[in-house]
């Protein structure tokens, strides 16, 4: 198992442009989630996907859009990109028994935005 | 919303030493708690996961404990040594769709 995989490790973009941070798990897991992690911040939730099909917003989703077509993949798409989406982007899935598994986690996407 | 405070912020200590790490959090309808081992640069990694129905989670050196009604689970670290060094998160599931909610951390330095 490679477990949950990220692409790129790191990017650095220009205000206003788009990009796609992928995600991808080999566990079968239902649930998928994007993270993004500031200093002083902690991590915050972005979006989540309870399966293929179904996603939904979490604490800070503004700027950010996510679709999930199939169980594997979750990308996080950068719509417009600014500064204050300059991070360390963390996907992470997990099975969905009410909460119950460990949370396993890609290793981070280092965004910078000029 | 739940809130999840981890204090201190950072912690020195010296080699050999049993350390204890804490976590509080403020609604106490939680699904789990975990605690994950964040290294400079890298992803998070799971340390211990203590269901709600639960009081305590060991793995090796790591013992994890998990007060409900009082809103605290502790991590404690027997003998420490330097390859413990990192940052050490916990994390509540509570609400609908199981979402984690992190504290900041705390940066362990463990001095040879």
């Amino acid at each position: 198992n490679a477990g949950v995989t990220q692409t790129p490790k790191f990017q650095v973009l220009k205000t206003g442009q788009s990009m796609t941070l992928q995600c991808a798990q080999d566990m079968n897991h239902e649930y998928m989630s994007w993270y993004r992690q500031d200093p002083g911040m902690g991590l915050r939730l972005i979006h989540y996907s309870v399966g293929a099909g179904i996603t939904d917003q979490g604490e800070v989703p503004n700027g950010y859009n996510v679709s999930r077509s199939t169980t594997e993949d979750f990308p996080l798409r950068l719509l417009s990109a600014a500064p204050s989406q300059t991070s360390v982007y963390f996907c992470a899935s997990s099975t969905l028994a009410g909460g119950t598994d460990t949370q396993y986690f890609g290793p981070g996407t280092r965004l910078t935005v000029l | 919303k739940q809130e999840v405070t981890q204090i201190p912020a950072a912690l020195s200590v010296p080699e050999g030493e049993n350390l204890v790490l804490n976590c509080s959090f403020t609604d106490s309808a939680i699904y789990n708690l975990q605690w994950f081992r964040q290294d400079p640069g890298k992803g998070l990694t799971s340390l211990l996961l203590i269901q709600s129905s639960q009081r305590e989670q060991t793995s090796g050196r790591l013992n994890a404990s998990l007060d409900k009604s009082s809103g605290r689970s502790t991590l404690y670290i027997a003998a420490s040594q330097p390859g413990d060094s990192a940052t050490y998160l916990c994390a509540c599931v509570s609400g609908a769709n199981s979402k984690l909610t992190f504290g900041k951390g705390i940066t362990l330095s463990v001095r040879p």
